[in-house]
């Protein structure tokens, strides 16, 4: 059965701190690595990771992919009270049909304290 | 404006009253989806479409019916909700493949639709 497990599930660290999400997965026919960030509403998008490896940044932001470990970090240094919020991770499965599926991880809960 | 919208964004009902969550985009996507998300266990997806006609079961679709008549268009409906489907839903349409610059797997999230079944 696919499946994705991000851990902690919860972290509360102070302004400044530099913080490390994971996200192990495993899925079949993997395509793709996804990370939302989730505050009191729809997630938006942070990065696609396809490729081990390879370095996503955006500004204070990064993250990186492991294919043959099956994991991914989400790093966020110099943490501001609006970082807090619940970061999802979810993998992308592709079949040969074309058609792609989305497995969720149950997220982590990040509060910065001022 | 290029957005997913959603309508109603609350709602309460009574067991066994059908209703229909509309979900709309104008980004001429043709993957759509809907997820129910529920503390602790996450997003899941409910049903996906990818294109007019063509919608597929995801990993918790029981209960539940779609529809995709037009493009732009995705209701969910609960012909007979149940209190375990009682959650927060979020309609979700993808970029196209092809477009430049674009990944066509990110995805563009509605408002969610609070949902509870008395």
């Amino acid at each position: 059965e696919d499946k994705v497990v991000q851990s902690p599930l919860s972290l509360v660290v102070h302004e400044g701190d530099t913080v490390t999400l994971n996200c192990s997965y495993e899925v079949t026919n993997f395509r793709s690595l996804l990370w939302y960030k989730q505050e009191k509403k729809a997630p938006t998008f942070l990065f696609m990771l396809t490729s081990s490896g390879i370095e996503k940044k955006s500004g204070r932001l990064s993250s990186i992919l492991d294919k043959k470990e099956l994991f991914s970090i989400l790093n966020i240094t110099a943490t501001q009270t609006g970082d807090s919020a619940v970061y999802l991770c979810a993998v992308v499965g592709f079949d040969i049909a074309g058609t792609y599926k989305y497995i969720f991880g149950t997220g982590t809960r990040l509060k910065v304290l001022a | 404006e290029a957005q997913v919208t959603q309508n109603p964004r609350y709602l309460i009902t009574v067991t066994g009253k059908k209703l229909t969550v509309t979900c709309s985009q104008n980004m001429n996507h043709e993957y759509m989806s809907w997820y129910r998300q529920d503390p602790g266990l996450g997003l899941r997806q409910i049903y996906y479409s990818m294109n007019v006609e063509v919608t597929d079961k995801g990993d918790v679709p029981e209960g539940y019916k779609v529809s995709r008549k037009e493009k732009r268009n995705f209701p969910l409906i609960l012909e007979s909700p149940s209190p375990n489907q009682t959650s927060l839903y979020f309609c979700a349409s993808n970029p196209n493949p092809g477009l430049a610059g674009i990944y066509r797997e990110t995805q563009y999230f509605g408002p969610g639709t609070r949902l509870l079944v008395l």
